[in-house]
């Protein structure tokens, strides 16, 4: 695989469950991000991880937990969902930690029912 | 408050036709990107510009970045089918923390045979 990964691509949850969703990057690159895409809204930046350590939080709520076993791998936990959080999250990663050139994945259809 | 407003929000045009969409600001940015992302796919980067009156080509696609970097344009030559897409600009903040980008909504462009 090359890129940047994403798994599900599609997930239908209730707002009761607790799910995650995966990222991977085959790219070398050393900072990886969650973003929210919802329709008609620009995208929002959730967290930052720079060499597995977080460095962003955007103010997101608790029932999203991110996490950075290493440098190629991204976890964003989910539960207790609520209908507002049906979005596509979308995980990127760069060179480097003070890059701008960003490398996306397909993203997670998210929907919360 | 949305700090990068783009225009317009979509545009349909005929293949063969030339469009222009635009990224404006009130913030100056130490560089701003263009991405195109396709339906069911992630952004992907089409170029980073840094300098302020910057001009970049890509075949058919010519950047602009203002020149008080607050601003940028995207035009396309000879649109093709290919084309479609949504085209979003992002921005470095200069004043924000390193590794947080602001993204606008987009443009939906899409160009019909």
């Amino acid at each position: 695989e090359t890129g940047v990964t994403q798994t599900p691509r599609h997930l239908v949850m209730g707002m009761t469950n607790k799910k995650s969703l995966k990222c991977e990057q085959h790219l070398g690159h050393n900072a990886m991000y969650w973003y929210k895409q919802s329709a008609k809204k620009p995208l929002e930046l959730m967290f930052v991880y720079s060499l597995e350590e977080r460095v962003e939080n955007n103010s997101v709520p608790s029932r999203f937990s991110p996490e950075c076993p290493n440098s190629s791998h991204l976890f964003l936990h989910l539960h207790t969902l609520q209908p507002e959080d049906s979005a596509l999250y979308l995980c990127a990663s760069s060179r480097g930690a003070v890059s701008y050139e960003q490398y996306f994945g397909p993203g997670t259809r998210l929907t919360v029912t | 408050t949305q700090l990068l407003e783009q225009s317009p929000q979509f545009l349909s045009i005929q293949e063969g036709e030339n469009l222009t969409v635009y990224c404006n600001s009130s913030s100056v940015f130490s560089s701003l990107q263009w991405y195109r992302q396709e339906p069911g796919e992630g952004p992907v980067l089409l170029v980073t510009v840094v300098t302020g009156g910057e001009v970049k080509k890509l075949k058919r696609l010519t950047f602009q970045f203002g020149d008080a970097r607050k601003d940028s344009s995207l035009h396309i030559t000879a649109a093709q089918p290919g084309d479609t897409g949504l085209y979003l600009c992002a921005g470095e903040m200069t004043t924000d923390s390193w590794g947080k980008f602001q993204f606008g909504a987009g443009t939906q462009v899409v160009v019909t045979p």
